[in-house]
């Protein structure tokens, strides 16, 4: 079954720091890419970061890089300087690459807050 | 990336009557999607629109309740029948950003449901 996992159901972090939610999937397959996603207040769902399964090399988008372990299934995203702005549910999901479909798997999310 | 655009953006309705939600996209795509988004959960995949033939559903969805439409490449249409309080959700549509390769979705702001 393919399955995506957030343990940490709520989160919080004080402004200027560093927060790292966790992400762990099953899935049989070898060739497949990773995501977050962020929904701020406001629903609109965006992505925030992408990793192909068979780059070695961790992503980084500006603030936001992943640490990508893919023995242990585990795909964690690091928020560093942490903003007000940064406060949203994220969303961990996968799509495994041999699907032409569509079907993402998503986890159930982690609600991050921001103190300021 | 791309444009999207949901209607309403949220609604109350009534026990037993139905309500359509419209998504435009802002470019020709040839897959949307229709996700729920329960109170508190993640993402489930309701259905793919295609254009030009029948939308195609997931386990556990069906046309009778959610019809589905697609008259053309940059629009698509979401009906919830007969609607109970156990359909009150955030609805959203989404399509296939241009990277072929990655195939990260772009979603809508969502419609927020209410059922009484």
């Amino acid at each position: 079954a393919q399955t995506v996992t957030q343990s940490q159901p709520e989160m919080s972090v004080q402004e200027a720091e560093t927060v790292t939610l966790s992400c762990t999937y099953d899935t049989s397959e070898s060739d497949y890419y990773l995501f977050w996603y962020k929904q701020p207040p406001s629903r609109q769902m965006i992505l925030v970061i992408r990793q192909e399964a068979y780059k070695q090399q961790n992503a980084t988008e500006n603030r936001f890089s992943v640490n990508f372990q893919k023995a242990a299934k585990s795909f964690s995203l690091k928020i560093s300087d942490s903003q007000l702005g940064d406060a949203a549910m994220y969303f961990c999901a996968y799509r495994i690459t041999k699907n032409t479909g569509n079907q993402f798997y998503f986890g159930t999310g982690t609600s991050l807050t921001v103190i300021p | 990336s791309a444009v999207i655009s949901q209607k309403p953006s949220r609604d109350i309705c009534q026990r037993g009557t139905s309500l359509t939600i419209q998504c435009q996209v802002d470019s020709q795509v040839t897959m949307m999607f229709w996700y729920r988004q329960q109170p508190g959960q993640s993402l489930t995949l309701i259905a793919t629109a295609n254009q030009g033939s029948e939308a195609t559903y997931e386990s556990g969805f069906v046309i009778d309740k959610f019809p589905i439409s697609r008259p053309n490449l940059t629009f698509s249409t979401l009906t919830v029948s007969n609607m109970s309080p156990e359909d009150s959700s955030i609805y959203l549509c989404s399509v296939r950003g241009q990277n072929a390769n990655t195939g990260e979705l772009f979603f809508g702001e969502g419609s927020r449901l209410t059922v009484l």
